[in-house]
Protein backbone atom coordinates (compact mmCIF):
# COMPACT_ATOMS: atom_id res chain seq x y z
CA UNK A 1 0.00 0.00 0.00
CA UNK A 2 1.35 3.64 -1.63
CA UNK A 3 1.77 5.92 2.21
CA UNK A 4 2.79 9.03 1.81
CA UNK A 5 3.64 10.91 5.64
CA UNK A 6 4.80 14.38 5.20
CA UNK A 7 6.15 16.09 8.71
CA UNK A 8 8.01 19.14 10.19
CA UNK A 9 4.73 21.51 9.89
CA UNK A 10 4.17 24.11 12.46
CA UNK A 11 4.36 27.75 13.39
CA UNK A 12 7.65 30.05 12.27
CA UNK A 13 7.85 33.93 12.18
CA UNK A 14 7.88 35.83 9.17
CA UNK A 15 11.07 35.08 7.16
CA UNK A 16 12.29 32.10 8.78
CA UNK A 17 12.46 28.82 7.39
CA UNK A 18 11.19 25.77 7.67
CA UNK A 19 12.17 22.07 6.11
CA UNK A 20 9.20 19.87 5.43
CA UNK A 21 9.81 16.16 5.13
CA UNK A 22 7.81 13.32 3.45
CA UNK A 23 8.47 9.56 4.33
CA UNK A 24 7.70 7.25 1.70
CA UNK A 25 6.17 3.66 1.68
CA UNK A 26 5.06 1.18 -0.58
CA UNK A 27 6.85 1.62 -3.46
CA UNK A 28 10.10 1.95 -5.20
CA UNK A 29 10.32 5.23 -4.13
CA UNK A 30 13.50 6.57 -6.67
CA UNK A 31 11.66 5.42 -9.94
CA UNK A 32 8.88 7.78 -9.15
CA UNK A 33 9.30 11.94 -9.27
CA UNK A 34 7.30 13.99 -6.33
CA UNK A 35 5.71 16.81 -5.85
CA UNK A 36 4.69 19.45 -3.02
CA UNK A 37 1.59 20.91 -3.16
CA UNK A 38 -0.14 23.36 -0.82
CA UNK A 39 -3.63 24.76 0.57
CA UNK A 40 -4.31 27.93 1.70
CA UNK A 41 -7.13 27.66 4.52
CA UNK A 42 -9.96 27.91 3.23
CA UNK A 43 -8.55 28.43 -0.42
CA UNK A 44 -7.41 26.07 -3.84
CA UNK A 45 -4.65 23.98 -4.65
CA UNK A 46 -1.14 25.11 -5.80
CA UNK A 47 1.57 22.92 -6.69
CA UNK A 48 4.75 24.41 -5.43
CA UNK A 49 7.45 22.34 -6.17
CA UNK A 50 8.33 18.84 -8.31
CA UNK A 51 11.84 16.73 -8.61
CA UNK A 52 12.69 14.04 -10.68
CA UNK A 53 12.80 10.54 -9.64
CA UNK A 54 16.74 10.34 -9.44
CA UNK A 55 16.88 14.26 -7.89
CA UNK A 56 18.85 15.83 -10.73
CA UNK A 57 15.73 17.89 -11.68
CA UNK A 58 14.21 19.76 -9.53
CA UNK A 59 11.36 22.57 -10.84
CA UNK A 60 8.77 24.88 -9.29
CA UNK A 61 7.04 27.86 -10.22
CA UNK A 62 8.18 31.32 -10.52
CA UNK A 63 5.96 32.11 -7.12
CA UNK A 64 8.28 30.17 -4.76
CA UNK A 65 11.36 29.50 -6.98
CA UNK A 66 14.73 31.24 -4.77
CA UNK A 67 12.70 30.65 -1.62
CA UNK A 68 12.00 27.18 -1.66
CA UNK A 69 13.81 23.95 -2.34
CA UNK A 70 12.87 20.54 -2.91
CA UNK A 71 15.23 17.71 -2.60
CA UNK A 72 15.31 13.98 -1.95
CA UNK A 73 16.97 10.94 -0.63
CA UNK A 74 16.53 7.87 -2.30
CA UNK A 75 18.23 5.72 -0.04
CA UNK A 76 15.96 7.04 3.08
CA UNK A 77 12.67 7.29 0.77
CA UNK A 78 12.52 10.46 1.74
CA UNK A 79 11.22 14.13 0.21
CA UNK A 80 12.13 17.25 1.58
CA UNK A 81 11.00 20.97 0.80
CA UNK A 82 13.23 23.51 1.98
CA UNK A 83 11.21 26.96 2.78
CA UNK A 84 13.03 30.17 3.43
CA UNK A 85 11.91 33.85 4.25
CA UNK A 86 8.34 32.61 4.94
CA UNK A 87 5.38 35.16 4.75
CA UNK A 88 1.94 35.05 6.00
CA UNK A 89 1.37 34.26 2.28
CA UNK A 90 2.93 30.83 2.65
CA UNK A 91 0.44 29.69 5.44
CA UNK A 92 -1.07 26.08 4.28
CA UNK A 93 -1.56 22.73 4.68
CA UNK A 94 1.35 21.41 2.29
CA UNK A 95 0.96 17.87 0.75
CA UNK A 96 3.40 15.60 -0.59
CA UNK A 97 1.92 14.29 -4.09
CA UNK A 98 3.56 11.15 -5.81
CA UNK A 99 3.78 11.84 -10.02
CA UNK A 100 3.15 8.38 -11.61
CA UNK A 101 5.23 7.48 -14.83
CA UNK A 102 5.31 9.74 -17.60
CA UNK A 103 2.18 11.55 -16.25
CA UNK A 104 1.26 15.20 -15.18
CA UNK A 105 -1.10 14.06 -12.46
CA UNK A 106 -0.70 13.15 -8.87
CA UNK A 107 -1.76 9.72 -8.08
CA UNK A 108 -1.44 9.42 -4.52
CA UNK A 109 -0.90 12.29 -1.63
CA UNK A 110 -0.59 12.54 2.24
CA UNK A 111 -2.39 13.72 4.56
CA UNK A 112 -0.67 17.19 4.95
CA UNK A 113 1.34 18.83 7.51
CA UNK A 114 0.38 22.78 8.64
CA UNK A 115 2.82 25.42 7.92
CA UNK A 116 1.76 28.77 9.75
CA UNK A 117 3.95 31.78 9.54
CA UNK A 118 2.71 34.15 11.91
CA UNK A 119 4.42 36.16 14.04
CA UNK B 1 -6.98 33.78 -10.14
CA UNK B 2 -7.07 30.27 -11.11
CA UNK B 3 -5.33 29.41 -14.51
CA UNK B 4 -8.19 27.00 -14.65
CA UNK B 5 -12.08 28.46 -14.15
CA UNK B 6 -14.59 26.17 -12.12
CA UNK B 7 -17.75 27.33 -10.98
CA UNK B 8 -17.73 28.01 -6.95
CA UNK B 9 -20.47 25.45 -6.35
CA UNK B 10 -23.38 23.24 -8.09
CA UNK B 11 -25.80 21.03 -6.50
CA UNK B 12 -27.96 18.59 -7.20
CA UNK B 13 -30.57 15.90 -5.84
CA UNK B 14 -29.51 12.63 -4.65
CA UNK B 15 -29.90 10.44 -7.90
CA UNK B 16 -29.64 13.16 -10.52
CA UNK B 17 -26.59 13.95 -12.75
CA UNK B 18 -24.33 16.79 -12.29
CA UNK B 19 -21.68 18.21 -14.47
CA UNK B 20 -18.66 20.50 -13.47
CA UNK B 21 -17.15 22.73 -15.97
CA UNK B 22 -13.20 23.58 -16.54
CA UNK B 23 -11.87 26.25 -18.60
CA UNK B 24 -8.95 26.24 -19.75
CA UNK B 25 -6.54 28.00 -22.34
CA UNK B 26 -4.42 27.49 -25.20
CA UNK B 27 -1.23 27.11 -23.65
CA UNK B 28 -2.79 24.04 -21.11
CA UNK B 29 -5.91 22.28 -22.99
CA UNK B 30 -5.77 24.05 -26.32
CA UNK B 31 -2.00 22.78 -26.06
CA UNK B 32 -3.12 19.24 -25.51
CA UNK B 33 -2.65 18.61 -22.19
CA UNK B 34 -5.05 16.48 -20.36
CA UNK B 35 -7.03 17.30 -17.74
CA UNK B 36 -7.26 15.20 -14.34
CA UNK B 37 -9.77 15.72 -11.46
CA UNK B 38 -9.44 15.26 -8.01
CA UNK B 39 -12.26 15.15 -4.80
CA UNK B 40 -11.41 16.35 -1.73
CA UNK B 41 -13.84 15.55 1.23
CA UNK B 42 -13.71 18.09 4.15
CA UNK B 43 -11.14 18.06 6.23
CA UNK B 44 -8.85 15.56 4.07
CA UNK B 45 -6.10 15.73 1.67
CA UNK B 46 -7.32 15.65 -1.91
CA UNK B 47 -7.78 11.93 -3.85
CA UNK B 48 -7.26 11.34 -7.76
CA UNK B 49 -10.99 10.56 -9.14
CA UNK B 50 -10.21 11.00 -13.05
CA UNK B 51 -7.18 10.98 -14.89
CA UNK B 52 -5.75 11.47 -18.87
CA UNK B 53 -9.29 13.34 -19.34
CA UNK B 54 -11.69 9.95 -18.73
CA UNK B 55 -9.87 7.27 -16.69
CA UNK B 56 -10.46 6.27 -13.61
CA UNK B 57 -8.24 4.40 -11.05
CA UNK B 58 -9.19 1.42 -9.53
CA UNK B 59 -11.47 1.89 -7.24
CA UNK B 60 -13.57 4.91 -8.43
CA UNK B 61 -17.02 3.92 -9.59
CA UNK B 62 -18.19 4.45 -12.76
CA UNK B 63 -20.94 7.02 -11.69
CA UNK B 64 -17.87 9.32 -12.37
CA UNK B 65 -16.38 10.67 -16.22
CA UNK B 66 -14.37 13.00 -17.88
CA UNK B 67 -14.21 14.56 -20.53
CA UNK B 68 -12.17 17.43 -22.64
CA UNK B 69 -12.56 19.18 -25.75
CA UNK B 70 -10.72 22.14 -26.99
CA UNK B 71 -9.90 24.45 -23.84
CA UNK B 72 -12.63 23.17 -22.06
CA UNK B 73 -13.01 19.75 -20.15
CA UNK B 74 -16.20 19.05 -17.57
CA UNK B 75 -16.87 16.08 -14.88
CA UNK B 76 -19.56 14.13 -14.74
CA UNK B 77 -20.94 12.61 -11.87
CA UNK B 78 -24.51 10.47 -11.85
CA UNK B 79 -26.39 8.79 -9.23
CA UNK B 80 -25.82 11.91 -6.85
CA UNK B 81 -24.80 10.27 -3.25
CA UNK B 82 -24.91 12.29 -0.08
CA UNK B 83 -21.00 11.31 0.39
CA UNK B 84 -20.04 12.64 -3.23
CA UNK B 85 -20.43 16.56 -1.06
CA UNK B 86 -17.06 17.71 -1.60
CA UNK B 87 -14.67 20.06 -3.81
CA UNK B 88 -13.46 18.89 -6.95
CA UNK B 89 -10.90 20.36 -8.41
CA UNK B 90 -9.55 19.62 -11.68
CA UNK B 91 -6.07 20.00 -13.07
CA UNK B 92 -3.69 20.41 -16.21
CA UNK B 93 -0.42 21.26 -16.95
CA UNK B 94 0.69 25.05 -18.62
CA UNK B 95 3.46 25.40 -20.63
CA UNK B 96 3.73 29.61 -20.49
CA UNK B 97 4.03 28.95 -16.96
CA UNK B 98 6.07 25.67 -17.09
CA UNK B 99 3.95 24.69 -14.15
CA UNK B 100 0.97 22.24 -13.20
CA UNK B 101 -2.06 24.50 -12.13
CA UNK B 102 -5.26 23.85 -10.63
CA UNK B 103 -9.03 25.00 -11.48
CA UNK B 104 -10.44 27.07 -8.15
CA UNK B 105 -12.26 23.90 -7.27
CA UNK B 106 -16.27 23.69 -6.56
CA UNK B 107 -17.74 22.73 -3.94
CA UNK B 108 -21.08 20.34 -4.51
CA UNK B 109 -23.91 20.32 -2.86
CA UNK B 110 -26.11 16.91 -2.42
CA UNK B 111 -29.92 18.52 -1.43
Amino acid sequence: EVQLLESGGGLVQPGGSLRLSCAASGFTFSLYAMSWVRQAPGKGLEWVSGISGNGLSPYQPDSVKGRFTVSRDNSKNTLYLQMNSLSAEDTATYYCARVPGAGVFFDYWGQGTLVTVSS
Amino acid sequence: QSVLTQPPSVSGAPGQRVTISCTGSSSNFGAGYDVHWYRQLPGTAPKLLIFGNNNRPSGVPDRFSGSKSGTSASLAITGLQGDDEADYYCQSYDYSLSAWVFGGGTKLTVL
